[in-house]
């Protein structure tokens, strides 16, 4: 069974509103969590590092502003795209680093 | 710096023909971490393989293998007599500590044809 969950699998939101996407870990407890996003025919871009009970850890070049990220318990992280654009519609991976680097069905977000 | 490569962009066979997917890495760690994943077109990442550095034995799985080779820093993929629903982008990654975050090649599609 699944052991990572993210919810919405997929989202249409107008361009400057803000959209929430949750990451569950169904089976661990998850200190850590990673956010990754897919530009079509792209690779898988690490975004940030969500850490349980402190501020997440950006990679350079996305802004932190734009893309909050909350790890409210050592089983859900949340990623909120913030006054979202055209150019942040895409496919948002989560995952959580043990073994097999589990990951999240993915969201993908389109924004009109 | 660590780095994934895999030259291969596109490649489209027919079915039950092998191929091999490339992959070249690159890194000073001497502990690392290799994957394998399939990326069918429902977007959802399938993991198939990981390796650590110092495990060079090659894998079977069914109709995978899998062929590490640190003299030449590859990780190269072979799936034998292909089959349609092995269409999908693959992704070989890095990551030099358990735990850590992954690297990715550029990942190479896949297509299979009947």
């Amino acid at each position: 069974g699944a052991v990572v969950s993210q919810h919405p699998s997929w989202v249409i939101c107008k361009s400057g509103t803000s959209v929430k996407i949750e990451c569950r870990s169904l089976d661990f407890q998850a200190t850590t969590m990673f956010w990754y996003r897919q530009f079509p025919k792209q690779s898988l871009m690490l975004m940030a590092t969500s850490n349980e009970g402190s501020k997440a850890t950006y990679e350079q070049g996305v802004e932190k502003d734009k893309f909050l990220i909350n790890h409210a318990s050592l089983t859900l992280s949340t990623l909120t795209v913030t006054s979202a654009h055209p150019e942040d519609s895409s496919f948002y991976i989560c995952s959580v680093p043990l073994y097999e680097q589990y990951f999240g069905p993915g969201t993908r977000l389109t924004v009109t | 710096a660590q780095k994934v490569t895999q030259a291969q962009t596109e490649i489209s066979v027919v079915e039950k023909e092998d191929v091999t997917l490339d992959c070249v890495y690159e890194t000073r760690d001497t502990t690392y971490y290799l994957f394998w994943y399939k990326q069918p077109p429902s977007g959802e990442l399938v993991f198939l393989i990981r390796r650590n550095s110092f495990d060079e034995q090659n894998e079977i799985s069914g109709r995978y293998s899998w062929n590490f080779q640190k003299s030449t820093s590859s990780f190269n993929f072979t799936i034998t007599a292909s089959q349609v629903v092995d269409s999908a982008v693959y992704f070989c990654a890095l990551v030099y500590n358990q735990g850590g975050k992954l690297i990715f090649g550029q990942g190479t599609e896949l297509s299979v044809k009947p």
